[in-house]
């Protein structure tokens, strides 16, 4: 079945504990990104991916890093979690660069920094 | 820097009306945009992609259409049932790497 996967589903953690949210699809999908979604302020997006080795900054990317070292997985790295990224995660994937395609989103990452 | 817009941010209509939400958007040099639906707590749930060439799509009951010159979009939901019920979100694709999505309208369909 082709999905976009994501670990773990929930997450409770304490400030400054480094965290990796992982991301995987088995659609053969260039390009791939992390989002956050807060109420009221919607999807922001906070690192793409255009292919393997290469990434870049949405919107929103303080305090997050990510790597694209295979093409199906692209970790979301929380070096130093603080409560301000406490939020709802999603992970998208597209078969190209150029948004010619739809996306395909994960389930979702609950993440509670304390 | 292109705003996506969604009003209204809540609905309640009762079953079986046809109902349209809509999006607008800031900056009409686009190249797609898409709606979702999100059921609480959960993920997105793609509905309905139109390409920019594109001025409308039909799935079921559902009908988007796309007008770039005037920065708008329409979610039309035929004979609305209770199961509709969910969150609504427009993504517009701005650029070659850039989405920007709507904060969503919220729509309940009342038995």
């Amino acid at each position: 079945e082709a999905q976009v996967t994501q670990n773990p589903r929930y997450l409770i953690t304490v400030t400054g504990k480094k965290l990796t949210v992982t991301c995987s699809q088995n659609m053969n999908h260039e390009y791939m990104s992390w989002y956050r979604q807060d109420p009221g302020l919607g999807l922001r997006q906070i690192y793409y991916s255009m292919n393997v080795e290469v990434t870049d900054k949405g919107d929103v990317p303080e305090g997050y890093k990510v790597s694209r070292k295979e093409k199906r997985n692209f970790p979301l790295i929380l070096e130093s979690p603080s409560p301000n990224q406490t939020s709802l995660y999603f992970c998208a994937s597209t078969p190209r660069t150029g948004l010619e395609y739809e996306q395909y989103f994960g389930p979702g990452t609950r993440l509670t920094v304390t | 820097k292109q705003e996506v817009t969604q009003i209204p941010a809540a609905l309640s209509v009762p079953e079986g009306e046809n109902l349209v939400l809509n999006c607008s958007f800031t900056d009409s040099a686009i190249y797609n945009l898409q709606w979702f639906r999100q059921d609480p707590g959960k993920g997105l749930t793609s509905l309905l992609l139109i390409q920019s060439s594109q001025r409308e799509q039909t799935s079921g009951r559902l009908n988007a259409s796309l007008d770039k010159s005037s920065g708008r979009s329409t979610l039309y939901i035929a004979a609305s049932q209770p199961g509709d019920s969910a969150t609504y979100l427009c993504a517009v694709y701005s650029s070659a790497s850039k989405i920007i999505f709507g904060s969503g309208t919220r729509l309940s369909i009342r038995p």
